[in-house]
């Protein structure tokens, strides 16, 4: 299994800020994953953190709105940049561990723009 | 594009009766998972299914997969109000998962 903790918690934020998210795991993962969970929906994979190399994103999101960084085996963080309210959503971190198990998430960021 | 579909999306249950959760996928997946998120909080593991036909079970809830059918289900057994979530199937696509759009339990007495 794998412990995960992401940084800040919640936020409230002004639009046109940006808010760095972080996402610390208490061992070693190849796959690390952030998600988007706009209110009452299901969750939608933002982009995969890949370490030592750019992050690879899904349709619809790209580096500029959303840079990854994943400098270790254990670390990654999200910035969402340039806000608006439309950005207003729960951002997960997500790993997985090994081939046989499951994906964990982390408690998740719970971020609003005004 | 693999799309995945859960329904019903709502269900209200009474204490003790039975009810199925259908997770609909629409081209092959390696394998499918299960995820219960209560309000507020992030999403709970419950179930990972790795194979066609493979059933795992834990207290009331029993899931399983038919990957020719590209379904799985999960089964409640006589609901009981500590049930009451959204669940979530979600089926993988390469490394990445595809959730469905949950479905929100409430068991009532």
């Amino acid at each position: 299994s794998a412990v995960i903790s992401q940084k800040p918690s919640r936020d409230i934020c002004q639009r046109g800020t940006s808010l760095t998210i972080q996402c610390q795991v208490d061992s070693q993962v190849t796959m690390m994953f952030w998600y988007r969970q706009q209110p009452g929906q299901s969750l939608t994979l933002i982009a995969t953190a890949n370490q030592g190399s750019e992050a690879t994103y899904e349709s619809g999101f790209v580096i500029d709105k959303f840079p990854i960084s994943r400098p270790n085996l254990t670390f990654s963080t999200l910035t969402v940049s340039n806000m608006s309210p439309e950005d207003s959503s729960i951002y997960l971190c997500s790993v997985a561990t090994g081939s046989q198990e499951t994906q964990y998430f982390g408690p998740g960021t719970r971020l609003l723009v005004l | 594009e693999l799309k995945v579909e859960q329904n019903p999306l709502f269900l209200s249950m009474q204490e003790g009766k039975n009810y199925t959760i259908y997770c609909n996928y629409s081209t092959t997946s390696d394998r499918l998972y299960w995820y219960r998120q209560d309000p507020g909080k992030s999403l709970e593991s419950l179930f990972v299914l790795l194979s066609n036909g493979a059933v795992k079970q834990e207290g009331r809830l029993m899931a399983s997969l038919d990957t020719k059918a590209r379904l799985s289900t999960l089964h409640i057994t006589a609901a009981v109000h500590d049930l009451s979530a959204t669940y979530f199937c979600a089926a993988q696509a390469g490394t990445a998962l595809i959730f469905g759009k949950g479905t929100t339990l409430s068991v009532s007495s």
